[in-house]
């Protein structure tokens, strides 16, 4: 148990929704992490955040958002659902910027129908 | 940008040993990772090289050599639990993002 937690465990959801998947990282850690990781392809970064803000953005669409909340809490918000959004999201934290070890959660797998 | 390379897929038998190659390329460098992710569980970290030379934990050594852009990942005694995929990472940028490699799908066999 790597101490980060995610929700829920699995979505199915129709094409044209929207949905929002929910990250707790390990107690003390201010990054959070969002990776994406299709069937075809490896994990991709989507998006970094540090105790509250901003910091990276890898390859999000505009469909997809992100926020980190002031207890740290994260929440990624995927709209306008397509198939090919059908993948394996991660959530990841660290410890802070300069410490780069990070600790993934369980991930939620999101099926697109 | 960055950009690793690691084999696809690697068979080894039961209580062997195996080496799994990573090449890399980036603009800066701040470490390589390993992870092992078994089938739709969530990576978990093996091993942080940031200087040259050999590593060891238990059955899993890691080797740097950042003069060549390499590294790689040993596994001794292999038992069938080590069958899983292993994934190369750097750190992309000054903000820790981590770029992996496709992962190499490793096959452990009786």
């Amino acid at each position: 148990d790597s101490g980060v937690t995610q929700t829920p465990k699995h979505l199915i959801t129709a094409t044209g929704q929207r949905v929002t998947l929910r990250c707790s990282p390990r107690s003390g850690d201010l990054s959070v992490y969002w990776y994406q990781q299709s069937l075809d392809q490896g994990l991709q970064f989507l998006i970094q955040y540090y105790n509250g803000e901003e910091r990276a953005k890898g390859n999000i669409l505009e469909r997809f958002s992100a926020q980190q909340f002031p207890d740290l809490h994260s929440e990624l918000n995927l709209s306008s659902l397509e198939l090919g959004d059908s993948a394996l999201y991660f959530c990841a934290s660290s410890a802070g910027q300069g410490t780069y070890e990070q600790y993934f959660g369980p991930g939620t797998r999101l099926t697109v129908t | 940008g960055q950009n690793i390379d690691q084999p696809t897929e690697m068979t080894a038998t039961e209580g062997a040993i195996v080496q799994i190659n990573c090449t890399y390329q980036t603009s800066g460098f701040n470490g390589l990772f390993w992870y092992q992710q078994h089938a739709g569980e969530a990576p978990t970290f093996l091993s942080y090289n940031v200087l040259d030379g050999l590593e060891e934990k238990g059955r899993f050594s890691s080797f740097l050599s950042r003069s060549k852009g390499y590294s790689y990942l040993l596994l001794k005694e292999l038992q069938m639990k080590d069958s899983a995929s292993y994934l190369c990472a750097v750190p992309g940028g000054a903000t820790n993002k981590l770029i992996f490699g496709t992962g190499t799908l490793l096959a452990v066999q009786p």
